[in-house]
C-alpha cells in the first residue's frame, strides 16, 4: 500500500529555532512535495523537487529551505521559526512513470507546528 | 491566471441529499482535473478525477462534471451520508513530465456537513 510518513504529528517550538520536518515515502516516486495548509487559504506549496539532489521553489518558499539527499526523503527546513509559520505541513509525492499521472498525489497526514 | 476558484466555502446538506461543489478555472492550458478529500487529522487522498476529453465522469455516488467551454468544473455527491463529511479540494494541472507544469493548482477548499 502507497505511503507518505512524516516525521511528527505536532510540534511545538519557540520562535528563532531552527526546525527539521521529515518526509518519507516507500513507492519509489521521483517527485515530492511541501505545501502548508491554513483556513481559507487551501494547500500552498511551498518547494518541490523532481529528482535527488534537486529542488525548485513554490508559491511560498521565504523562510523555509529543503534537501533531498535521498530518493525517499524530503526535508524542509525552517531556517528561524516564526509565529506566522503555525500551520499545518503536508508533504506529497507522485510518480513520473509513463502511463501515471503526475497530478496524483500521495499526501502524509501531515506535521501542526505551532510556533510560540 | 494560474488560479482555480472553488465555491462554495462550506456546505451544510441533509442525509440523502445531493451536495454540488463548483470551481473554475482560466489557463485552458489544464488538462486533468482531480478532486482530493481530506478527512479531519488526515492528509488528503484522490477521490476522483477527470481530464478534458469527457464531459462527466461518475464514480459511484461521485460524479465530475466538466464544461470546457465555460472553464468550469464541479462534483456532485448523490445520496450524501454522513461519512461523506469531510474538506474537498478541487485541482487543476498541465499533465506532464517533470518540471513545475505538472504541479497541482488547488482551490481554497469546501468543508461538507452531512446531517443526519
Amino acid at each position: 500500500d502507497v505511503k507518505v510518513t512524516q516525521s511528527s504529528r505536532y510540534l511545538v517550538k519557540r520562535t528563532g529555532e531552527k526546525v527539521f520536518l521529515e518526509c518519507v515515502q516507500d513507492m519509489d516516486h521521483e517527485n515530492m512535495f511541501w505545501y502548508r495548509q491554513d483556513p481559507g487559504l487551501g494547500l500552498r506549496l511551498i518547494y518541490f523537487s523532481y529528482d535527488v539532489k534537486m529542488k525548485e521553489k513554490g508559491d511560498i518558499p521565504e523562510g523555509y529551505s529543503v534537501s533531498r539527499e535521498k530518493k525517499e526523503r524530503f526535508s524542509l527546513i525552517l531556517e528561524s521559526a516564526s509565529t506566522n509559520q503555525t500551520s499545518m505541513y503536508l508533504c506529497a509525492s507522485s510518480s513520473e512513470q509513463i502511463g501515471t499521472s503526475v497530478g496524483e498525489q500521495y499526501f502524509g497526514p501531515g506535521t501542526r507546528l505551532t510556533v510560540t | 491566471q494560474q488560479q482555480v476558484k472553488q465555491s462554495p466555502q462550506s456546505l451544510i446538506v441533509q442525509k440523502g441529499g445531493i451536495s454540488i461543489i463548483n470551481c473554475a478555472y482560466e489557463n485552458t492550458a489544464f488538462d486533468y482535473f482531480p478532486w482530493y478529500q481530506q478527512f479531519p487529522g488526515k492528509g488528503p487522498a484522490l477521490l476522483i478525477a477527470i481530464r478534458p476529453d469527457v464531459s462527466e465522469k461518475k464514480e459511484g455516488r461521485f460524479t465530475i462534471s466538466f464544461n470546457k467551454s465555460a472553464k468550469q468544473f464541479s462534483l456532485h455527491i448523490m445520496d450524501s451520508q454522513p461519512g461523506d463529511s469531510a474538506t474537498y479540494f478541487c485541482a487543476a494541472s498541465i499533465e506532464g513530465y517533470g518540471g513545475s507544469q505538472g504541479n497541482l493548482i488547488f482551490g481554497k477548499g469546501t468543508k461538507l456537513s452531512v446531517k443526519p
